[in-house]
């Protein structure tokens, strides 16, 4: 068992540029999920796959964040346009029932 | 949706001293989690607790879903157990993918 594994771990980007983080989860895994933590605040929900369906969307996912997951195995998180508001940790998370197993997170600063 | 609360919000202790974290919750679950996230913001699970009794070590923990409660208990506490303890639920009729977390107890231990 690996592990949930999250790249890159730190990300440093100017404002309007597009970020794409990947996450791969624990291999028998067919649940993932994204969350969004910021300073002082617990993790708060973005989107769920199960397998390479995208099953819910939290409203904190404006339309500049896509999330895929082609081939139901490691799954992107892109955000177009960054703000500084979306500074923060990305966390992933997968599970084969209901119990969420997380990554690392990568944490990202939009200067 | 389901609130989360914990309490308390910050805990400062001794280093051999033991401690109670709360967690209240509004709704019926059928996912509970308690989990500890280290200085490098890694969330490390502690315990999928929806109902029931569970130990591991030092640590216990105890959900009362009748009375929609949770607690979490660290005995002869070490300075490694420094960090947030979060608690996340999830409840019936409630999105698949949506734990919810609360606001996190910061728990220092001093040697």
């Amino acid at each position: 068992d690996t592990g949930v594994s999250q790249d890159p771990r730190h990300k440093i980007t100017k404002r309007g540029q597009n970020v794409t983080f990947r996450c791969d989860p624990i291999s028998e895994h067919n649940r993932l999920y994204w969350y969004r933590q910021t300073l002082g605040q617990g993790p708060e929900f973005l989107t769920y796959f199960q397998n390479e369906a995208q099953l819910e969307k939290s409203r904190l996912l404006s339309d500049r964040f896509s999330a895929e997951r082609p081939k139901g195995s490691f799954s992107t998180l892109e955000i177009q346009r960054t703000e500084q508001g979306d500074s923060a940790m990305y966390l992933c998370a997968s599970s084969l029932q209901d119990k969420q197993y997380f990554g690392p997170g990568t944490r990202l600063t939009v200067t | 949706g389901i609130q989360v609360e914990q309490s308390p919000p910050d805990l400062i202790l001794q280093e051999g001293a033991n401690s109670t974290l709360r967690c209240n919750f509004s709704d019926s679950v059928n996912n509970l989690q308690w989990f500890h996230q280290n200085p490098w913001g890694q969330l490390i699970n502690l315990f999928y607790i929806p109902s029931g009794t569970k130990q591991n070590g030092r640590l216990s923990a105890t959900t009362v879903a009748t009375e929609r409660y949770s607690l979490l208990y660290i005995s002869s506490s070490q300075t490694t157990d420094s960090g947030v303890y979060f608690c996340a639920a999830r409840n019936y009729g409630g999105s698949q993918g949506n734990l919810i977390f609360g606001k996190g107890t910061k728990l220092s231990v001093k040697p």
